[in-house]
């Protein structure tokens, strides 16, 4: 049963636009969810997170919105750039939980063409 | 800082043949982490460890595979007899503490070992 779902495979985008990644959740009790960026031939990396708590978490180009409401959060990205070009996993977690555990996305490819 | 290392790097196996990974976690990472990523999907959690202690391997085909983190440091996952369902790349992460969301307790992940079972 997948917790976490990033129903996009592939989005593409022109350099300088907006990027906007979709992740849905099924699983009330998941209190943090995260961003991770994976570029082939190596491993995730951790991107930008947020609490349930907050509706919105920024870090430079990155922007991160969670509507608990709609278990729905979302990645922007602006300005886009061709390096950011790479797979991009939601994952999402409680801190209930004393395990730590995170459950992923199937993950959706960005392409940011110049 | 160094990262998490994984080795090797790619694995090519008969089906029914064993297979072993290791993973050096990033040092005083006392969380390690097996994930098994199949093509087009996300990373599944296989095992966790807690220092040297299993935490959580509920997603662990214990018929077949088994890991282990001696002294608490690195770790190897092994797999036998190895299945044609068997081919992912497996991640190997670890964190400070359990992860929770807060700054500095996420997941650092390795660069993976792809395994194809032919």
């Amino acid at each position: 049963d997948q917790q976490v779902k990033q129903n996009s495979p592939s989005l593409s985008v022109q350099e300088g636009r907006i990027s906007i990644l979709n992740c849905d959740y099924t699983n009330s009790m998941f209190d943090y969810f995260l961003w991770y960026k994976k570029y082939p031939a190596e491993g995730p990396t951790f991107l930008i997170s947020i609490s349930s708590i907050k509706d919105k978490n920024e870090d430079g180009r990155f922007t991160v919105f969670l509507n608990k409401s709609a278990k729905h959060l979302s990645l922007h990205i602006v300005p886009s750039q061709p390096g950011d070009s790479a797979v991009y996993f939601c994952a999402a977690g409680y801190r209930g939980s004393t395990l730590g555990r995170l459950y992923f996305g199937r993950g959706t490819q960005l392409t940011v063409w110049p | 800082e160094a990262g998490v290392a994984q080795s090797p790097r790619y694995k090519i196996i008969e089906k029914r043949q064993s297979v072993a990974f290791w993973c050096n976690p990033i040092s005083g990472h006392a969380t390690l982490y097996w994930y098994q990523q199949i093509l087009g999907q996300g990373p599944k959690l296989l095992i966790q460890f807690q220092n040297n202690g299993v935490v959580d391997d509920s997603q662990l085909p214990k018929d077949r595979f088994s890991a282990e983190r001696l002294k608490g440091v690195d770790s190897t996952l092994k797999i036998q007899p190895a299945k044609l369902e068997d081919s992912a790349v497996y991640l190997c992460a670890s964190s400070h503490q359990l992860t929770s969301g807060r700054k500095g307790n996420e997941q650092f992940f390795g660069p993976g070992t792809r395994l194809t079972v032919l």
